[in-house]
Order: C-alpha cells, then structure tokens, then sequence
C-alpha cells in the first residue's frame, strides 16, 4: 500500500540555521505530494505542495523539490525562526486516490 | 467563510459510554474526510464522503464507528461503547472533488476515554 516515510524527530535547531526534513515515499503512479504543518493546540495548516515530477512547491520561506527518481520531498528552509516550531508532517494523494496519506511527523524546536 | 468547524474541542468520557462529534466544514466543499490522531503519530485516515454518502471507510473504523453526512454539510461521527484505546485526536477535513488544492482541517476534537 502507499506509504510516507520521514525521519524522525525531534530536530532541534537554533534560530537562522539551515532546516531540513526528508521525506519518502511509497506509492504506484503519480502521487501529489504536500507538507502539512501543526503549530500547538491547531490544526494541520497545508504548507505547500507538488503535483508533478521536478515540481517545487514553496510557502512561507519553505520550499520542497518532487524527486521522483528518488520518490522523495525532502522540506527545506535556509533560516529558521522560532515561530517556525512545529510538528510537519508529509503526505501524498494519489491521481486516482481519494484520501492523503501521512507520514508520522517530524517535531521541530527552534531556540533562540 | 470560518473554515472548517468541530465540536466540541474536548470531550473526556467515561467507558463504555456513547459519544458523538461533529464536523462543520468549509461550505463549497463536497469531499469530508474524517482522520484519528495519536500522540506522536500522523493522522489515519477514517473515513469520507462525497456530498451525502459514505464512499470509503478505513479498517479502523470498527462497527462501534459510525459516521453520517445527512444533507452533504455537516457530518457527525458516534463512537459507541468507548474504549480507552478510542482515546486520540479526531480530525475533519474538507476539500472539492479531487483534494489536488489540498484539504482544509478543523482544529480537531480531543477524546479522551477513562
């Protein structure tokens, strides 16, 4: 079945510093692939997205590459805020699909 | 619109007990999906509709589950005789047909079972 695979957490980081979450996927044909985020005490926010191979989904300062040879979308941010503390979670949606898939999330702490 | 909708926000029961939730979600949206989520774990996928009807439901969903869409708008989903493994975050989403745009989440309800 499909499957979302991301590394595990928690990632601690300082403020400014270079963030990176890989995510995998498992999945026949050709999925769209998101990033979800959880900021405490809310709900999933979607963060961005891809729908296509080579396809660079970016919101916010994040941004995220569709790698299909690699079945990955691994999330990237060049400077991290302390606002940007949060748990993200991946997940694709299959073309002919009808639910998102998730990954098990990556907690992330940014200090000051 | 006020995004999607759910009620209430924590719901602590007793087991054994009947409980029910309710899903609000963003108006011009015909897909509702419903999700369970665990402390340190990605949300599972429950179940969702198209308008009114039911069109898939996970495993998960045991026969003590059981989710309604009455007029296409609001959905509740009843968990009978609870148990303390029923305890998690429910979510709701909703999105059109699709879901390519992504799908809008509410603030979930947080049961927990004692």
């Amino acid at each position: 079945g499909d499957s979302v695979t991301q590394m595990e957490g928690p990632v601690t980081l300082s403020e400014e510093a270079f963030l990176t979450i890989n995510c995998t996927y498992t999945a026949t044909g050709y999925p769209s692939l998101f990033w979800y985020v959880q900021y405490p005490g809310e709900g999933l926010q979607l963060l961005l997205k891809a729908t296509k191979a080579d396809d660079k989904g970016s919101n916010k300062g994040f941004e995220a590459t569709y790698r299909k040879e690699t079945t990955s979308f691994h999330l990237e941010k060049g400077s991290v805020q302390v606002s940007d503390s949060a748990v993200y979670f991946c997940a694709l949606l299959k073309a002919a699909g009808n639910k998102l898939t998730f990954g098990g999330g990556t907690r992330v702490l940014v200090k000051p | 619109d006020t995004g999607v909708s759910q009620n209430p926000r924590h719901k602590i029961t007793k087991r054994g007990q009947n409980v029910t939730f309710r899903c609000d979600p963003i108006s011009e949206h015909n897909r509702l999906y419903w999700y369970r989520q665990t402390l340190g774990q990605g949300p599972e996928f429950l179940t969702y509709f198209q308008n009114e009807a039911q069109l898939e439901k996970s495993r998960l969903l045991s026969d003590r589950f059981s989710a309604e869409r009455p007029k296409g708008s609001f959905s509740t989903l009843e968990i009978q005789r609870t148990e303390q493994g029923d305890s998690a975050m429910y979510l709701c989403a909703s999105s059109l047909t699709g879901g390519d745009d992504g799908y809008t989440f509410g603030s979930g309800t947080r049961l927990t079972v004692v």
